[in-house]
């Protein structure tokens, strides 16, 4: 069975510093990645994906994502944290021949502060 | 691209009524729709999955004679919460995704539903 874990609820840090929401990930076969972010009363916004090649993946709104196998992470990052950044972010993960269907992790809030 | 629509965004229904919500994607061909149900500061929870033209998979635990789920066409999936109550209250959410592809696809959400069932 494949899992998610997303060890903080909630991560704070200031506008301008960098920011790191981290994500391990328990799946059979090579596993495909997902982060979305989830702004209040909204749906759920794709943010990038690993499926295969580089480990590093760059996606919208400057973030990026680092593919570790042997950690089994894929923690979501980003240069300079906005205030607008803050919303609920969520990792999945899925496999191949999986239908496409996702496990998500808990969820991590993060609030940039002026 | 890879739009997904909504509709509606929210509504009110009196217990003991049915409500129906629909899921489009707006700018593909969806040949997989997921719902799913998310509870207030939680997770999501998946309820089924829909390929066009054939009968949902409900997951366990969700009663398919309660929910009722239609994926008609490749752009269109409707979710009718069957003689609502209180406790189906709730914010649902549909995604959809192209899954004839060779690799695997992106779910695209759409903003989701709130329901209140009084």
């Amino acid at each position: 069975a494949q899992s998610v874990a997303q060890p903080e609820d909630q991560v704070n840090v200031a506008e301008g510093n960098p920011l790191t929401v981290k994500c391990t990930y328990s799946v059979s076969g090579n596993p495909y990645l997902f982060w979305y972010v989830q702004y209040p009363n909204r749906g759920l916004q794709f943010l990038l994906k690993y499926i295969t090649g580089d480990n590093l993946v760059k996606g919208s709104y400057g973030f990026e994502a680092e593919f570790n196998k042997s950690q089994t992470s894929f923690h979501l990052k980003k240069p300079s944290a906005l205030v607008s950044d803050s919303a609920l972010y969520f990792c999945a993960v899925t496999f191949k021949n999986a239908g496409n269907m996702l496990t998500f992790g808990g969820g991590t809030r993060l609030m940039v502060k002026p | 691209g890879a739009v997904v629509s909504q509709h509606p965004s929210r509504v009110i229904c009196k217990s003991g009524t049915s409500v129906k919500i629909e899921c489009r994607s707006l700018d593909f061909q969806a040949t997989t729709m997921f719902w799913y149900r998310q509870f207030p500061k939680q997770s999501l929870m998946l309820m089924a999955t829909s390929n066009e033209g054939s009968k949902a998979t409900y997951e366990q635990g969700v009663e398919k004679d309660k929910f009722l789920i239609n994926h008609a066409s490749l752009t269109l999936s409707t979710l009718t919460v069957t003689s609502a109550h209180p406790e189906d209250s709730s914010f649902y959410i549909c995604s959809a995704s192209d899954t004839s592809g060779v690799l695997v696809d992106t779910q695209y959400f759409g903003p989701g539903t709130r329901l209140t069932v009084l």
